[in-house]
């Protein structure tokens, strides 16, 4: 079954403190793994793909096939990146293409 | 910068009733979707279009459920018969290439059934 589990509902850290927001995926082919962001009162909006293997806004995201997960990753959090981020996986299903979300994770940066 | 546009922002209907929710995806997009994310819950994959044509869909997107792109600029998702549970922010989206590319998305309409 195609599936995308994000097991945190809600991540608070500190300002300057790493953060780590896990995301793994159920597939059985090759998928294009994303990630989206949500800021308070903003529409949803790509944040990074597994593909362009860029650093946005300080985050990256390795996709590690062996443990199908694409967690998102930043050194040092900042408040403007508190929001909702959500795990996306696209795929191939029995006609086109489909894409699937996680459930999401909020983060909370506290100064 | 060009962006997806969504109309109503909200509607409100009673059970049984017909909706149309109104999306202009960016023009030069050629695969558009809706999505719906219930309250508290997660954001779920309603339909793919391309090539005036349903593309994908979800086990979600029954009968009731209908899209159409009535013109060159427009993509409407129909509801037929609302229900409680039709309760919902939906989303339209669109995407340059194929269903693998980054996808744009529009504010959204948030529709409530009574």
């Amino acid at each position: 079954a195609q599936r995308v589990t994000q097991p945190e509902k809600l991540l608070s850290v500190f300002k300057g403190a790493p953060v780590e927001l896990k995301c793994n995926y159920s597939y059985s082919g090759s998928p294009e793994l994303f990630w989206y962001v949500q800021y308070s009162r903003q529409r949803l909006q790509l944040l990074l793909r597994h593909i362009s293997r860029e650093s946005i806004k300080g985050f990256t995201a390795d996709l590690n096939k062996g443990e199908t997960s694409f967690h998102l990753k930043k050194p040092f959090a900042q408040e403007e990146d508190s929001a909702m981020y959500y795990c996306a996986l696209s795929g191939r299903a029995t006609g086109g293409f489909k894409t699937i979300f996680g459930a999401g994770t909020r983060l909370f940066v506290k100064a | 910068e060009p962006e997806v546009t969504q109309t109503p922002s909200h509607q409100v209907t009673q059970m049984g009733q017909e909706v149309i929710l109104r999306c202009v995806p960016i023009s030069n997009h050629l695969y558009f979707y809706w999505y719906r994310q219930i309250l508290g819950q997660k954001v779920e994959f309603l339909v793919s279009f391309y090539n005036n044509e349903i593309s994908e869909k979800s086990e979600i997107f029954d009968d009731q459920f209908s899209v159409e792109r009535p013109d060159g600029s427009n993509f409407t998702l129909k509801i037929r018969s609302t229900k409680l549970e039709d309760s919902a922010m939906y989303f339209c989206a669109s995407s340059e290439g194929t269903g693998l590319e980054e996808q744009y998305f529009g504010p959204g309409t948030r529709l409530t059934v009574t």
